[in-house]
């Protein structure tokens, strides 16, 4: 079956450094995305990854390995204003766009 | 603002109510989704349409009954729901029904079926 997972909560200080973990198991792999949803906001795009490696973009960089199943969004010199829901999103079919979400995982930054 | 708009932003109805959501999107796109947002659960697509052609339903009850009448809006029909549909509905958009885009959300509709 598809499955996406994630951490459900996580919490960091105010100027550090969070690395926030998706695993999936699909039968197919045409991408993954990462959404930043604060509490009654739309989800916002974030990062897209298709090929193996690290996307960087400012604060935010996101990571893919294919065969391991395996990504990560990084968030470097934490705000207040990043507590939030992150969202990893696996497209796997290469003629959709149907994405399949994990159920988010809920950043708390503390001072 | 992601160019994405829903009205209402929250909605209260009886289970012998009918209602419509509404979403519109100033991108340009070509493709619309509704998905449903309940608590602690993954983000679950509903329907999806295709330069106006629905393309994905994902066995939603009929009590939810889509419409898309041009590439810019995007209704949601409710007629006869049950509590457990009290979620949040999301909107989204892309520029085409295919690999490698990206879905761009609106705010959504909070539900409560009472």
């Amino acid at each position: 079956g598809q499955n996406i997972d994630q951490p459900t909560e996580m919490t960091a200080t105010e100027g550090a450094i969070v690395q926030i973990n998706c695993t999936y198991q699909t039968s197919g792999f045409n991408g993954l995305f990462w959404y930043q949803q604060h509490a009654g906001e739309a989800p916002t795009f974030l990062s897209y990854n298709v090929l193996d490696g690290l996307e960087e973009k400012g604060r935010f960089s996101s990571f893919l390995s294919r065969s391991k199943g395996y990504s990560y969004l990084l968030l470097k010199e934490l705000q207040m204003k990043d507590s939030a829901s992150y969202l990893c999103a696996v497209r796997d079919e290469s003629n959709t766009g149907k994405l399949i979400f994990g159920q988010g995982t809920t950043l708390q930054v503390k001072p | 603002e992601t160019g994405v708009t829903q009205t209402p932003r929250h909605l209260v109805m009886g289970m012998t109510n009918k209602k419509s959501l509404k979403c519109e999107q100033h991108l340009g796109h070509n493709a619309m989704y509704w998905y449903k947002q309940s608590a602690k659960k993954p983000l679950e697509l509903m329907f999806v349409y295709s330069l106006e052609e629905r393309v994905e339903n994902n066995s939603v009850p009929s009590r939810f009954s889509p419409e898309c009448p041009n590439s810019s809006h995007l209704f949601l029909h409710l007629h006869t729901l049950q509590p457990e549909d009290s979620a949040l509905y999301l909107c989204a958009s892309s520029l085409i029904w295919g690999a490698g885009d990206t879905q761009y959300f609106g705010p959504g509709t909070r539900l409560t079926v009472l």
